[in-house]
């Protein structure tokens, strides 16, 4: 098992383009969330995705959108990038049964918006 | 609202000298706590969930305790290899997908 991964690694982007941070996990898992960390800080909660088709905002949506077409994907997308949105990106996913609570974390995206 | 506070934000041990991380929360109904262990450019990796005021878990040198207010993660006897930032988060009962986080405790053990 990969677990989960994210791609790419580390994007520098300028104000006002776009891209699509990817996520995909191969434990078959149902929830599947989006979190961003700024230094110092704790992780925030962005978006999160109960099943394939269903998708809900977290803390701090604004800015993002968000699809979930398959178990395994759950790519996030930022529109109009702005300097805020400068962040390292974490993609995370859990069960529904054994040690349901527990997220599996991605590598995380770095990402600089310039 | 709920919240999660982590003291301290750095703490610098000596190889074999004990310590305790603390982890204090405000949550309308807690669910779960959960202590990860992140290293500098990867992702948060899971050690441990307590889910009760009294419960205890423990793997190698670490220990996590649970009150109905505060977790604490005792480090036992450290080693280099302990270095990283320790987050905390809490789930919340009335919404299992709502997880907030700490800012973490980042642990320098020195040989």
């Amino acid at each position: 098992n990969a677990g989960v991964t994210q791609t790419p690694k580390f994007r520098i982007l300028k104000i006002g383009q776009s891209m699509t941070l990817q996520c995909t996990q191969d434990m078959n898992h149902n929830y599947m969330y989006w979190y961003r960390q700024d230094p110092g800080m704790g992780l925030k909660l962005i978006y999160y995705s109960v099943g394939a088709g269903i998708t809900d905002k977290g803390e701090v949506p604004n800015g993002y959108n968000v699809s979930r077409s398959t178990t395994e994907d759950f790519p996030l997308r930022l529109e109009l990038a702005a300097p805020s949105q400068t962040s390292v990106y974490f993609c995370a996913s859990r069960g529904t049964s054994g040690s349901a609570d527990t997220q599996y974390f991605g590598p995380g995206t770095r990402l600089t918006v310039l | 609202e709920d919240q999660v506070t982590q003291s301290p934000e750095a703490l610098r041990l000596q190889e074999g000298e004990s310590s305790s991380l603390n982890c204090s929360y405000t949550v309308s109904g807690l669910r779960g706590l959960f202590w990860y262990r992140q290293d500098p450019g990867k992702g948060p990796e899971f050690l441990f969930t307590l889910y009760s005021a009294g419960e205890e878990k423990e793997k190698e040198r670490l220990k996590a305790t649970l009150t109905k207010k505060e977790s604490f993660l005792h480090i036992t006897a450290p080693k280099p290899e302990d270095s990283a930032t320790y987050l905390c988060a809490v789930q919340n009962k009335n919404n299992f997908n709502k997880f907030y986080f700490g800012s973490g405790t980042k642990l320098n053990v020195k040989p």
